[in-house]
C-alpha cells in the first residue's frame, strides 16, 4: 500500500516549457487535491477533484490545468511555465469531502522554473 | 488576506517540556480545525483535529484547544520528544458546496532539544 505517490520528485524547467505532474493514490479515494507551498506561505489549493471525470478550481488556479481521467490519478499540467510557478507541489487525497476528512499527502515535487 | 495565521515561525523546547503552538483565524464559518505535521522532504501528515462545537480534543501526548470567541486554537505536546521536531501546520476547514477545503497557516518549525 503505497498511499499517495508523485512523479517526478524534482524538475527544472525553462520559462515557456510545459510539463505534467502525476499523482497516484491506491486508497480508492474519491477526492484529490493539488497544492503548492512557497516560502513563508502555507499550502495553497490549486485545483481539486470530487471524483473521476470532475475538476474544480481552488485558491490559485491560474496557469495550471488538471485532469482526472481515472479515479486513482490526478494530473497537474503547466502549459507555459513561468518563474512564479517555482514551488513545491503536493498532491493529496481523501475518502470524502467532509469537514473532518483527513487528507493524505504525497511526498511533493520540487519544481524550479528558470 | 491570510485567514489562518501562525505568528511564530519557530519554537525551541527542551525534551520533556511542554510545546505550545498557536494558530489564529479570521473566518467564523470554519467548522473544523486540523493540525498537520511535516518532516523535511515528506508530505504533511494528519496529527489531530477539533470540531468547532468542542473546545478540547486529546490524543495521547497531543491536545488541541479551541477558543471560538477569540478565534484561536493551540496545540499542546506533552512531554515533547526529539522526534516531534518538525514543521506544524494549522488548517481550517470550510465547506464550498462541493467539498470541504482546507486553508493552511504558514507553519511553525518546532525544534525539541536534548
Amino acid at each position: 500500500n503505497a498511499g499517495v505517490t508523485q512523479t517526478p520528485k524534482f524538475r527544472v524547467l525553462k520559462t515557456g516549457q510545459s510539463m505534467t505532474l502525476l499523482c497516484a493514490q491506491d486508497m480508492n479515494h474519491e477526492y484529490m487535491y493539488w497544492y503548492r507551498q512557497d516560502p513563508g506561505m502555507g499550502l495553497r489549493l490549486i485545483h481539486y477533484s470530487v471524483g473521476e471525470g470532475t475538476t474544480a478550481k481552488g485558491e490559485v488556479p491560474d496557469g495550471y490545468n488538471v485532469s482526472r481521467l481515472k479515479k486513482q490519478n490526478f494530473l497537474l499540467g503547466l502549459e507555459s511555465a513561468a518563474p512564479s510557478q517555482t514551488s513545491v507541489y503536493f498532491c493529496a487525497s481523501s475518502s470524502s469531502g467532509g469537514p473532518n476528512n483527513e487528507q493524505f499527502f504525497g511526498p511533493g515535487t520540487r519544481l524550479t522554473v528558470l | 488576506d491570510q485567514q489562518v495565521k501562525q505568528n511564530s515561525p519557530s519554537l525551541s523546547v527542551q525534551e520533556g517540556r511542554i510545546s505550545i503552538l498557536n494558530c489564529d483565524y479570521t473566518n467564523s464559518m470554519f467548522d473544523y480545525f486540523l493540525w498537520y505535521k511535516k518532516y523535511p522532504a515528506e508530505g504533511p501528515t494528519f496529527l489531530i483535529s477539533i470540531s468547532s462545537i468542542k473546545d478540547k480534543n486529546e490524543d495521547g501526548r497531543f491536545t488541541v484547544f479551541l477558543n471560538k470567541s477569540a478565534k484561536h486554537l493551540s496545540l499542546h505536546i506533552v512531554p515533547s520528544q526529539p522526534g516531534d521536531s518538525a514543521v506544524y501546520f494549522c488548517a481550517a476547514s470550510g465547506y464550498t458546496g462541493t467539498a470541504s477545503k482546507l486553508t493552511f497557516g504558514t507553519g511553525t518549525r518546532l525544534q525539541v532539544t536534548l
